[in-house]
């Protein structure tokens, strides 16, 4: 199976930062990978799709990248609704995985 | 608009099957895949598996010899069904819409597996 390994686990940025999370895969799997926001209590949300293109509704100061196998999210100016754990998943190859997560806090 | 949800049993025995339905509404089923995903308390997100508008079905391999994935399509739902539980299988069960992403997702339904 591709391992997604997501870093850091966790981190704590202040209001106005801009914040990189990076997702690494183990194997190539192309622009197939997409990254979703879970907050407590709800569905995961869709926030980049085949690597850097912006799902529907999501404010711009979201974005996505990839450099090889190592995939970013950028958020270039935290707010606090952005406080959240976020994951990568890849869907180039069965099964599906998802990256262990990045909880994103307030400093 | 497109709407999810998932409804199921709430409390399993272990060794028993669970069976949980995502109702759908806004898009046809013979149009678009639906995956499962679950998150077990604390733990990060699995997928399970997903049927294809075509009816076809992937399973992730780690779940495929208990897991089946279903649907009726003259009442927009698909079923997961999945045998032998055991108490790590307790989690919130999530389906989703497939496109270009998972587009859209039920809010989920916690199942608890108690001995």
């Amino acid at each position: 199976d591709i391992q997604l390994t997501q870093s850091p686990s966790s981190m704590s940025a202040s209001l106005g930062d801009r914040v990189s999370l990076t997702c690494q895969s183990s194997q190539g799997i192309g622009n197939y990978l997409s990254w979703y926001q879970h907050k407590p209590g709800k569905p995961p949300k869709p926030m980049i799709y085949y690597a850097t293109n912006l799902a529907d509704g999501v404010p711009s100061r979201f974005s996505g990248s990839r450099s090889g196998s190592d995939y970013s999210l950028t958020i270039s100016s935290l707010e606090s609704e952005d406080t959240a754990i976020y994951y990568c998943l890849q869907y180039d190859e069965y099964p599906y995985t998802f990256g262990a997560g990045t909880k994103l806090e307030l400093k | 608009q497109v709407q999810m949800k998932e409804t199921g049993p709430g409390l399993v025995q272990t060794t028993q099957t669970l069976s949980v339905t995502c109702t759908v509404s806004g898009f046809s089923l013979t149009s678009y895949g639906v995956h499962w995903v679950r998150q077990a308390p604390g733990k990060g997100l699995e997928w399970m598996g997903i049927i294809w508008g075509d009816g076809s079905t992937n399973y992730n391999s780690a779940l495929k010899s208990r897991l089946s994935i279903s649907r009726d399509t003259s009442k927009s739902q698909v079923f997961l069904t999945m045998n032998s539980l055991q108490t790590d299988d307790t989690a919130v069960y999530y389906c989703a819409r497939n496109w270009d992403y998972f587009d859209y997702w039920g809010q989920g339904v916690m199942v608890t597996v108690s001995s």
